[in-house]
């Protein structure tokens, strides 16, 4: 079985401060590790994934995270956020073909 | 291409009456799944399709719930007939077979409210 903990459920900070979105999950097999942002009114939309190989994946949007086995963590970071990274990221975890396993998802207020 | 769709966006329906959710996969697709939120819970799968094929379906909460997947294209989920705790955003994704099954697109979401 496996399962996902964002460790928090709601992250207030200041436009062009850094962020950094919690995730660690258990399993009993390999995984493959995703982050899912789901922006006011719209679906969810993938953000990053880790499938193998580097364990640091970035987005095109400048977010990052790293993927650190030891710790079964996959954290999301950002150095400097804007006004329209406001929305609700999901840690994830996965296999090919099958089931995706959500955290509880940590949402991102960004102020001006 | 054409993203994952699905219909209705919203329906607010009393308790015990039936509602049916539609999800258009995107082409090509032989991957598709349905995933729900509970309000102030967590994504939680329900099942899976590959092609017509229910894969998995050891999401599914009951028996009240019904997923078909005609001809492998679009799918549907009845809810038959639905109780008060089965409000909540109702998800469908889909994904390419082999290599490209490890992305999995997403629909906007059905919001159902039962009343």
């Amino acid at each position: 079985a496996q399962s996902v903990t964002q460790l928090d459920s709601q992250v207030p900070v200041f436009e062009e401060a850094p962020v950094e979105l919690r995730c660690n999950y258990s399993s009993s097999v390999s995984v493959y590790l995703f982050w899912y942002v789901q922006y006011p009114n719209q679906g969810l939309q993938l953000l990053l994934k880790y499938l193998s190989g580097s364990t640091l994946v970035k987005s095109i949007n400048g977010f990052e995270a790293e993927f650190n086995k030891s710790q079964t963590s996959f954290h999301l970071r950002k150095p400097s956020v804007h006004i329209s990274d406001t929305a609700e990221y999901f840690c994830a975890v996965g296999a090919a073909g099958n089931k995706l396993t959500f955290g509880g998802g940590t949402r991102v207020l960004v102020k001006p | 291409e054409a993203g994952v769709t699905q219909f209705p966006s919203h329906s607010v329906i009393e308790k015990g009456q039936t509602v049916t959710l539609r999800c258009d996969p995107i082409s090509g697709h032989d991957n598709l799944y349905w995933y729900r939120r509970v309000m102030g819970k967590e994504i939680k799968f329900l099942l899976h399709f590959v092609k017509e094929s229910k894969q998995d379906e050891s999401g599914m909460p009951n028996n009240r719930f019904l997923a078909e997947r005609t001809g492998g294209t679009y799918s549907t989920l009845k809810v038959q007939p639905a109780e008060l705790e089965d409000s909540g955003v109702y998800f469908c994704a889909s994904s390419r077979s082999g290599r490209g099954a490890y992305e999995q697109y997403f629909g906007p979401g059905t919001r159902l409210t039962v009343t």
